[in-house]
């Protein structure tokens, strides 16, 4: 099995810019998550899908955030507009049932 | 809100040395405590404990949780460079679903 595959593995756009991230996860794990990591906050929780649905949105910081699930292989993280506090490395992970999270590459992202 | 606190932030020790990682949680039905390793790149699957008073081994590695006083700890023996990494610990919940993760301990192994 190739794992979770994110991209882009890098993205550097001007404040403003519309962002979209991609994940495909493992197939079979029927939960998504998408995490974002930095040096001051960690790694936080921004959404995660089960069965495809969206579970829990309660940390996506706010409406410029979106996140979709159209099916089993595919999601988008979308920013719109981006701000330079958005600067950071974006993870998605998938997960068989309950148990340990199989994370992706990651999506390292920087808004000048 | 579930919170998890580790223990040391960061920590720097000599190759052959033993370390000892603390992470406390405060997680709602609490089901699980994961460990990860991050290197580089993404975090990666180190244990799952569910079980108090079970110890958890891979090589050089061992953990083991505590339910009654809301901790568990991650012990690496021998230590080599190779372990230098943020070690994350993550508190799952049974009706959540989601992890809730600490802000992890950076290990530095020095030669």
């Amino acid at each position: 099995d190739a794992g979770v595959i994110q991209s882009p593995r890098h993205e550097v756009t001007e404040m403003g810019q519309e962002v979209t991230l991609r994940c495909k996860p493992i197939s079979g794990h029927n939960s998504l998550f998408w995490y974002r990591q930095t040096m001051m906050r960690g790694l936080e929780l921004l959404i995660y899908f089960n069965n495809n649905v969206p579970i829990d949105d309660s940390g996506m910081p706010e409406d410029r955030f979106s996140a979709k699930m159209p099916n089993a292989s595919f999601s988008t993280l979308k920013i719109q507009p981006s701000e330079p506090r958005d600067s950071a490395v974006y993870f998605c992970a998938s997960r068989p049932g309950t148990g340990e999270l199989f994370f992706g590459e990651g999506s390292r992202l920087t808004v000048l | 809100e579930d919170k998890v606190v580790q223990s040391p932030l960061s920590l720097v020790v000599h190759e052959g040395d033993t370390v000892t990682l603390n992470c406390s949680y405060e997680v709602t039905n609490f089901r699980s405590l994961l460990w990860y390793k991050q290197e580089k790149k993404a975090p990666t699957f180190l244990f799952m404990l569910t079980s108090s008073g079970i110890e958890k081994k891979s090589g050089r590695l061992s953990s083991i949780l505590d339910k009654k006083e809301l901790f568990s700890i991650l012990n690496i023996t021998a230590t080599q460079t190779g372990d230098s990494a943020v070690y994350l610990c993550a508190g799952l919940g049974t009706n959540a679903g989601k992890s809730t993760f600490g802000d992890g301990t950076t290990l530095t192994v020095k030669p």
